[in-house]
């Protein structure tokens, strides 16, 4: 079964500080990985793509890695802000299909002062 | 180019009643999805069509839903005799079929009295 997991669930940091944020996947066969930033009230934005050979992509003060042997991405942000405060989605897509999407859960990250 | 838009982007309807949930895709765009997100939890699949044309509709309840994206015009969800277990995020993403990224709407808000 094609399955995107995310954890924690939930995250509390202080501003400045670092925080790293996981996903494992069960999808299969695979064609990329996504991250995406979903604000409040708003609709995701896509912030990095990887592709089965990549293994890391930054953008910013966001660098994703991708294992695609062990089907684990991890999304890290360095010296966070208030403004990263956000759900942020996992989602892998497959190369067959007409949708190939498949959406985590998500990680509820909260900066605070 | 502006970005998908949605609109209305919050609707309140009493039970029974009609919601009608445009999207309109990034200029040459003609793929779209249709995604719902219960509060606390992540998107949900519903339907994909290209112009004119329903690709996918295996995660749109089969009965009260329907959606379509004519020719010209907006992509249309229409959810007939609404019911309070219907009140959700709506997103209508875009997908640029070069890249095959899929570009998010602000999303519709129903709410069901």
């Amino acid at each position: 079964k094609n399955q995107v997991e995310q954890s924690p669930q939930s995250l509390i940091i202080l501003e400045g500080k670092n925080c790293t944020l996981q996903c494992n996947y069960t999808v299969s066969p695979f064609s990329n990985l996504r991250w995406y930033k979903q604000d409040t009230g708003r609709g995701p934005v896509s912030l990095t793509i990887m592709t089965f050979s990549e293994n890391t992509k930054s953008n910013g003060r966001y660098t994703a890695t991708l294992d695609a042997d062990t089907k684990q991405s991890s999304l890290h942000i360095t010296a966070s802000q208030l403004s990263d405060s956000a759900s942020y989605i996992c989602v892998v897509s497959t190369k067959t299909g007409a949708n190939n999407l498949f959406f985590g859960t998500g990680t509820r990250l909260t900066v605070i002062p | 180019n502006a970005g998908v838009m949605q609109n209305p982007r919050h609707l309140v309807r009493r039970r029974g009643q009609e919601a009608r949930l445009r999207c309109s895709p990034m200029k040459g765009h003609s793929h779209v999805y249709w995604y719902r997100q219960l509060p606390e939890e992540g998107l949900k699949f519903m339907v994909y069509l290209q112009k004119e044309n329903i690709i996918d509709e295996s995660g749109m309840p089969k009965e009260r839903f329907s959606a379509e994206f004519p020719k010209e015009g907006p992509s249309i969800l229409r959810i007939q005799q609404v019911v309070r277990g219907d009140s959700a995020a709506y997103f209508c993403a875009s997908r640029d079929s070069s890249t095959d990224t899929q570009y998010f709407g602000p999303g519709t808000r129903l709410t069901v009295l």
